[in-house]
């Protein structure tokens, strides 16, 4: 079985501080995706890499950025937190060709809430 | 740029009876892909019907089948014979053919299944 996981379920931040979300997935996946899914707006892409150090920015990149080190890992940093970016985020992952390449798997989400 | 568009906010149904769920979109290509995602509460999105637009059979996956009206760009989800763990958001999603994999989601549809 496919397994993309998040750090964190639930999140809590200040307003200011730098926020670090977390994703893996261990089927060795070349594409990986960040999501922001809020009530009535459904899924905004914010960033996806589709390689090791490779990324590029999706419909809402603004006070976002990413990092990808490793292929299994793709991080989502907010430079500094606001309350616009309380939210729950998805990272999903899939291959870039084949198949199965067209489905994306989804991780658990984060509710990061702002304060 | 292509938009997908869910106007049903919520429906509900009556278990062991048939739903439809209403997507359309927006685009100038001709090739691409069509997914129904579902989203229960509280857990992981899944995947639960894929449509290849050169296909011109609907895809059906068990209780699950789409009417794909190409010319019309419409991709409905039949749910047959509801059950109570068929109650959840279900995003409607569009995939250009590229390898980038990237993923444009509707605004969700939010599904009571009443016993």
């Amino acid at each position: 079985d496919v397994k993309v996981t998040q750090s964190s379920r639930y999140l809590v931040k200040r307003t200011g501080e730098k926020v670090f979300l977390e994703c893996v997935q261990d089927m060795d996946h070349e594409n990986m995706f960040w999501y922001r899914q809020d009530p009535g707006l459904g899924l905004r892409l914010i960033y996806f890499s589709y390689d090791v150090k490779m990324k590029e920015k999706g419909d809402i990149p603004e006070g976002y950025s990413v990092s990808r080190e490793k292929k299994e890992r793709f991080s989502l940093i907010l430079e500094s937190a606001s309350t616009n970016q309380t939210s729950m985020y998805l990272c999903a992952s899939n291959r870039s060709r084949g198949t199965s390449g067209y489905e994306q798997y989804f991780g658990p989400g984060t509710r990061l809430t702002v304060t | 740029a292509q938009t997908v568009t869910q106007s049903q906010p919520e429906m509900s149904v009556q278990e062991a009876e048939t739903v439809t769920l209403s997507c359309t979109y927006d685009t100038s290509e001709s090739d691409y892909y069509l997914f129904w995602y579902k989203q229960p509460p509280s857990r992981q999105m899944i995947l639960v019907i894929r449509q290849e637009a050169y296909k011109q059979q609907n895809a059906t996956e068990n209780r699950f089948s789409v009417n794909f009206q190409k010319a019309a760009k419409s991709f409905s989800l039949k749910i047959s014979d509801s059950q109570l763990g068929d109650a959840a958001m279900y995003f409607c999603a569009y995939r250009s053919s590229g390898n980038t994999g990237k993923l444009i989601f509707g605004q969700g549809t939010t599904l009571q299944v009443k016993p």
